[in-house]
């Protein structure tokens, strides 16, 4: 998975609960992503990073929140969980000027 | 947002060629990608394509794009069982003023090759 780190691979939580994502790189690229997969749909970005200290919004934002303290981290934060974020979950990275996004495994969330 | 449409299914015979489609909506489109991705795993990039080309051939997967129509197609050849997987075509607009990337996704195709 091009030196990206989900951790954990699966998780269940109950409604109201917080978790954090955990995503991290060992190829020193500068763009991040957070991206959500729903059952038997394409992949929507949540948040990006262009670099350490830089996030902004992507289409389904709410919900999440996101911090890039440095290059290697980008944790994702769901404050209070819903069953609509019942989802997997992708971390992606992308080197500055290339035009390729590589993917790490997926953190498998349920919400019951 | 923009519109990436795929089929869902496809069936083929071991050894038979596969051909996936794909019609997206914005024709200012600079890369167009092919990803694979297995039963519980993450996204593998296969291939993608400049959009000022019509076709690339990488062993045995060759991608055509058709600018004028926004068709862009996946063919394997000699498909494997190995090859069973979801299909996901994904497209990068061009954002003016951004270095985003930000990459649009079909809703993928399952490829199911039966030996």
């Amino acid at each position: 998975n091009a030196g990206v780190t989900q951790t954990p691979k699966f998780r269940i939580l109950k409604i109201g609960q917080s978790m954090t994502l955990q995503c991290t790189q060992d190829m020193n690229h500068n763009y991040m992503y957070w991206y959500r997969q729903d059952p038997g749909m394409g992949l929507k970005l949540i948040y990006y990073s262009v670099g350490a200290g830089i996030t902004d919004k992507g289409e389904v934002p709410n919900g999440y929140n996101v911090s890039r303290s440095t290059t290697e981290d980008f944790p994702l934060r769901l404050e209070l969980a819903a069953p609509s974020q019942t989802s997997v979950y992708f971390c992606a990275i992308r080197a500055g000027g290339q035009e390729t996004q590589y993917f790490g495994p997926g953190t498998r969330l349920l919400v019951l | 947002g923009e519109d990436v449409e795929q089929s869902l299914f496809l069936s083929v015979r071991e050894g038979d060629s596969s051909v996936i489609n794909c019609t997206y909506t914005d024709s200012s489109s600079t890369y167009l990608y092919w990803y694979k991705q297995e039963p519980g795993a993450g996204l593998q990039l296969l291939t993608y394509i400049f959009s000022n080309m019509d076709m690339k051939q990488d062993q045995r997967l060759t991608v055509l794009l058709n600018k004028k129509d926004k068709h862009l197609s996946l063919r394997i050849a000699d498909t494997q069982t190995g090859d069973s997987a979801i299909y996901f075509c994904a497209e990068r607009p061009y954002d003016r003023g951004s270095t985003l990337g930000r990459l649009y996704f079909g809703r993928g195709t399952q490829l199911t090759v039966w030996p």
